[in-house]
């Protein structure tokens, strides 16, 4: 069955502290992984990755992919207390699968 | 196993066609969405219902209709496929509209209109 995995569910940091999120998967027919920032209703597309090892920034966010392992990771530096959200992974499939299996979510909440 | 099913998972139509796509969950959640997804855009929402015999248009109504059946069902409509609405098409739900862990997205629907 494929499945995406992300942890921890929740995490509660300060402001300026660093926090990596986790993804890990099991999926046929893999094409890339994408990661979003969900506030309220509608997702915010932050990365998408397809190949391993390059690593990808935007501002404090960076992500990279490893897939021999299975995982991604997201870390977010300096956090702000915008960066309270929910984080989804999700894998994309090639044809004939799920087409995108998503995670549960980390909730990240960063207090001031 | 719980969730939430989305059917059809690929469809091409001719423009002018209509279709509806189908979602249902089995988690007893109030709230459901449908997404699109376009290249480099990311998710945009397109209704939402927030409970059962309520629905609210979202960032990009326009082009078609919803159906919140009953509380597992929420069902997206296009009238008539034009060849901007191919996208990638998602169907999700949540235990609360705003503030509570627990989305849970369908694995999509690839709509090509040609």
């Amino acid at each position: 069955e494929d499945k995406v995995v992300q942890s921890p569910l929740s995490l509660v940091v300060h402001e300026g502290d660093t926090v990596t999120l986790n993804c890990s998967y099991e999926v046929t027919n893999f094409r890339s992984l994408l990661w979003y920032k969900q506030e309220k209703k509608a997702p915010t597309f932050l990365f998408m990755l397809t190949s391993s090892g390059i690593e990808k920034k935007s501002g404090r966010l960076s992500s990279i992919l490893d897939k021999k392992e299975l995982f991604s990771i997201l870390n977010i530096t300096a956090t702000q207390t915008g960066d309270s959200a929910i984080y989804l992974c999700a894998v994309d499939q090639y044809n004939y699968g799920q087409n995108f299996v998503f995670g549960p979510g980390t909730r990240l909440s960063v207090l001031p | 196993n719980a969730g939430v099913t989305q059917t059809p998972k690929f469809q091409v139509l001719k423009t002018g066609q209509s279709m509806t796509l189908q979602c249902a969950q089995d988690m007893n959640h109030n709230s459901m969405y449908w997404y699109r997804q376009d290249p480099g855009m990311g998710l945009r929402l397109i209704y939402y219902s927030a409970s059962e015999g309520t629905t609210d248009k979202g960032e990009v109504p326009n082009g078609y209709n919803v159906s919140r059946l009953n509380k597992r069902e929420f069902s997206l409509r296009l009238e008539s496929a034009a060849p901007s609405q191919t996208s990638v098409y998602f169907c999700a739900s949540g235990s609360d509209s705003f503030t509570n862990y627990g989305y849970t997205f369908g694995s999509g629907t690839r709509l090509t209109v040609v």
